[in-house]
């Protein structure tokens, strides 16, 4: 079974602080990763993607990948209110062409 | 950018009846269409995998025969829900991958609420 996990939260941040969210993958086949961001009733939107070992950051976002440890996160600078929202966590099975994502985690920033 | 675009947004239906739901790409072929399925506080779950002109894959404890999908073409993508009832009431979405446009080539449309009553 090819899994996805991430910590459902909710996770609270002050405004202006980092936003630290985690996710785990079971296979190790899987070689692309993403991030998405969903707001309530939308359809979710993607961040970013990472697919080699170590950082990758796109203005306040870095998403990190440790394939040795199949851990990926998503740190998000200078948090904003807008950016409350729930961040799932995605592995591209590449055997299967397909994306499969976590439960998500829910984020609020607090003002 | 690459545009899915996904009708209706929103609809009720009576129990027992059938829904169709469309996913149409606007400006590019999509080779393969994926449709999932989302409760409410959960996460998307991938119900189906569809490559044009054929037969879609269908993930395990999903009903082929309850969940028609049909994919003739490049462009559009077709979920039927058949017989729906209440515990078919979700939120529905399609993702299309197109040809020769990469890992980050997934285009997400923008979902349709169904609700059976």
């Amino acid at each position: 079974q090819k899994e996805v996990e991430q910590n459902s939260g909710p996770l609270s941040v002050p405004e202006g602080a980092i936003a630290s969210l985690n996710c785990t993958y079971s296979d190790r086949g899987s070689q692309s990763f993403f991030w998405y961001r969903q707001y309530s009733g939308k359809s979710p939107e993607l961040i970013m993607s990472i697919y080699s070992n170590g950082d990758k950051e796109d203005g306040r976002f870095t998403a990190q990948l440790n394939k040795a440890s199949q851990y990926v996160s998503l740190l998000i600078r200078d948090s904003q209110p807008s950016d409350s929202a729930t961040y799932l966590c995605a592995a591209l099975y590449s055997s299967a062409s397909k994306i499969i994502f976590g439960s998500g985690t829910r984020l609020s920033i607090r003002p | 950018g690459a545009v899915v675009s996904q009708h209706p947004s929103r609809v009720i239906c009576k129990s027992g009846t059938s829904v169709k739901i469309e996913c149409r790409s606007l400006d590019f072929q999509a080779t393969t269409m994926f449709w999932y399925r989302q409760f409410p506080k959960q996460s998307l779950m991938l119900m189906a995998t569809s490559n044009e002109g054929s037969k879609a894959t269908y993930e395990q404890g999903v009903e082929k025969d309850k969940f028609l999908i049909n994919h003739a073409s490049l462009t559009l993508s077709t979920l039927t829900v058949t017989s729906a009832h209440p515990e078919d009431s979700s939120f529905y979405i399609c993702s299309a991958k197109g040809q020769g446009r990469g890992e980050n080539g997934y285009t997400f449309g923008s979902g349709t609420r169904l609700t059976v009553v």
